[in-house]
C-alpha cells in the first residue's frame, strides 16, 4: 500500500521548547493530511486536518496557536508543538488518503512520533 | 459515522485462525466497513474494507452478514506478529474524511 513516513520516530524535549514533526507521503500526493494524538491506553483522537495551500482546521479543544500545522507541499505536512509542556507528551500520528477513487481510496498512517516533554 | 461494538480482548493460538467480530447495527446503506490494526507503538495499518460482499486480500478476509449489521475479520493463520489492537470502523468511503477510532479489540496471539 501507499507509504506515509513520519520523522522523528521519537523526541525528548525540554519544557518550553518547540518540536517539529514531519509527515510525508512518499509515493503519492496528498492535498489533505490528518493529525491524531494518542495518550497511553487510549484510542486515537483527531487533532486537526491539514490542507495544502490553505489553513488547517482544528478539532474542538485543540489550540491552533500551540499546534502549528503547515502543509507546504503536496507531499509534506508539519506539526509544530510550540512551548511544549509535560502534558503534551503523547504519541502523534499523521494520516493521508491514498490516491485513487472512492471506494478504493483508503487512509494510510505514518509510524507515529513519541513526544516526551521533560 | 455509525457506531461499532467490538470485544475488548481476544486470545488466539499461533497458527490458528483468528476471528474478530464487530457489530454495526446502525450502519447506513452507503457506509463501508473498514478494518485497521495498531501494533504497539506504531501507527495504524490498513487491513481491508468492504460494502456487502465478502472480501479477501493477502492479509485477511472480511465476512459481512447479509443484513450488514455485523462483520468478522478473519486472520487465517495467526502469527505472533499479529498481536495488536484491531479497529472496526464504518464510514462513507472518502479519503478526505477522518476515521473515528473506538477502543478496538486487543488480539493476543500466543505460542
Amino acid at each position: 500500500g501507499a507509504v506515509v513516513s513520519q520523522h522523528p520516530s521519537w523526541v525528548i524535549c525540554k519544557s518550553g521548547t518547540s518540536v517539529k514533526i514531519e509527515c510525508r507521503s512518499l509515493d503519492f500526493q496528498a492535498t489533505t493530511m490528518f493529525w491524531y494524538r494518542q495518550f497511553p491506553k487510549q484510542s486515537l483522537m483527531l487533532m486537526a486536518t491539514s490542507n495544502e495551500g490553505s489553513k488547517a482546521t482544528y478539532e474542538q479543544g485543540v489550540e491552533k496557536d500551540k499546534f502549528l500545522i503547515n502543509h507546504a507541499s503536496l507531499t509534506l505536512s508539519t506539526l509544530t508543538v510550540t512551548s511544549a509542556h509535560p502534558e503534551d507528551s503523547s504519541f502523534y500520528i499523521c494520516s493521508a488518503p491514498s490516491s485513487g477513487r472512492s471506494p478504493n481510496q483508503v487512509a494510510f498512517f505514518g509510524q507515529g512520533t513519541r513526544l516526551t516533554v521533560v | 459515522d455509525a457506531k461499532t461494538t467490538q470485544p475488548p480482548s481476544m486470545d488466539c493460538a499461533e497458527g490458528r485462525a483468528a476471528n474478530l467480530p464487530c457489530n454495526h447495527s446502525t450502519i447506513s446503506g452507503n457506509e463501508y466497513v473498514y478494518w485497521y490494526r495498531q501494533i504497539h507503538s506504531q501507527g495504524p495499518q490498513y487491513i481491508i474494507h468492504g460494502l456487502k460482499n465478502n472480501e479477501t486480500n493477502e492479509m485477511a478476509s472480511l465476512i459481512i452478514t447479509e443484513d450488514r449489521k455485523s462483520s468478522t475479520l478473519i486472520l487465517p493463520h495467526a502469527t505472533l506478529r499479529d498481536t495488536a489492537v484491531y479497529y472496526c470502523i464504518v464510514r462513507v468511503p472518502s479519503g478526505y474524511s477522518t476515521l473515528t477510532f473506538g477502543k478496538g479489540t486487543m488480539l493476543l496471539v500466543s505460542p
